[in-house]
């Protein structure tokens, strides 16, 4: 079973406009770590956004939130006001319980439009 | 304080050949894990050093290896490269391995 399914492909939003790009997980670890990476199209990864399984409040950095629902796994990420410079594929990752490394979802690319 | 840095960007080997790639992490930071990036397969976990140990290793044939240096520096060196081995190969830093892990700009491998 895929561990972090993005079922978004692409997503288009209009500038000044909010979206919520979809991330459900899966896993049984009881302590678990959600992150949220932005890719240009120059290949750098970005660091958004991240949430513990333990946080009681919604993780939020600027103009970007996490909307966390640990009963449906689901971690979206919400970006507010849109801005052209949005434009990029974004990546929801995920690290279980000890484990180091993070999985990652195939991700979705996010069009602003003017 | 500056970012991760990963060298050369670009890189282009024939198949057959071996290469090595660097990366420096922030500053401070001890843990450095790497991601090959393709296409078909997305992101994967390649390996994690952690003050100059290895301490886990994605599924990736032995002829992916790495190491880590005394001041965090690491390397990881491909050999008898194959066409498939053509990916953005991505290192990423954090303070101990359990925390944020901040991305450099990555190396492009192109393997013909």
């Amino acid at each position: 079973a895929q561990k972090i399914t993005q079922t978004q492909p692409g997503m288009f939003v209009q500038e000044k406009e909010a979206v919520t790009l979809d991330c459900t997980y899966d896993t049984s670890d009881q302590s678990y770590g959600l992150f949220w990476y932005k890719q240009p199209s120059s290949g750098e990864m970005i660091f958004l956004i991240y949430q513990g399984s333990y946080d009681e409040q919604n993780a939020t950095e600027g103009r970007y939130s996490l909307n966390f629902q640990k009963a449906r796994k689901s971690a979206n990420l919400v970006i507010s006001a849109s801005q052209l410079g949005d434009s990029a594929m974004y990546f929801c990752a995920m690290r279980e319980g000890g484990a180091r490394q993070l999985t990652f979802g195939s991700g979705t690319q996010l069009t602003v439009l003017p | 304080k500056a970012g991760v840095t990963q060298t050369p960007r670009y890189l282009i080997k024939t198949r057959g050949q071996q290469v090595t790639l660097s990366c420096s992490p922030i500053s401070g930071h001890r843990s450095v894990s790497w991601y090959q990036q393709t296409p078909g397969q997305g992101l994967q976990f390649l390996f994690e050093y952690f003050s100059e140990t290895q301490r886990n290793k994605g599924n990736f044939p032995g002829r992916f290896s790495g190491r880590q240096f005394s001041n965090s520096r690491s390397e990881m060196n491909v050999s008898t490269l194959e066409l498939g081995d053509s990916a953005l190969y991505l290192c990423a830093s954090s303070f101990t391995g359990s925390g944020e892990q901040y991305f450099g700009p990555g190396t492009r491998l192109t393997v013909t």
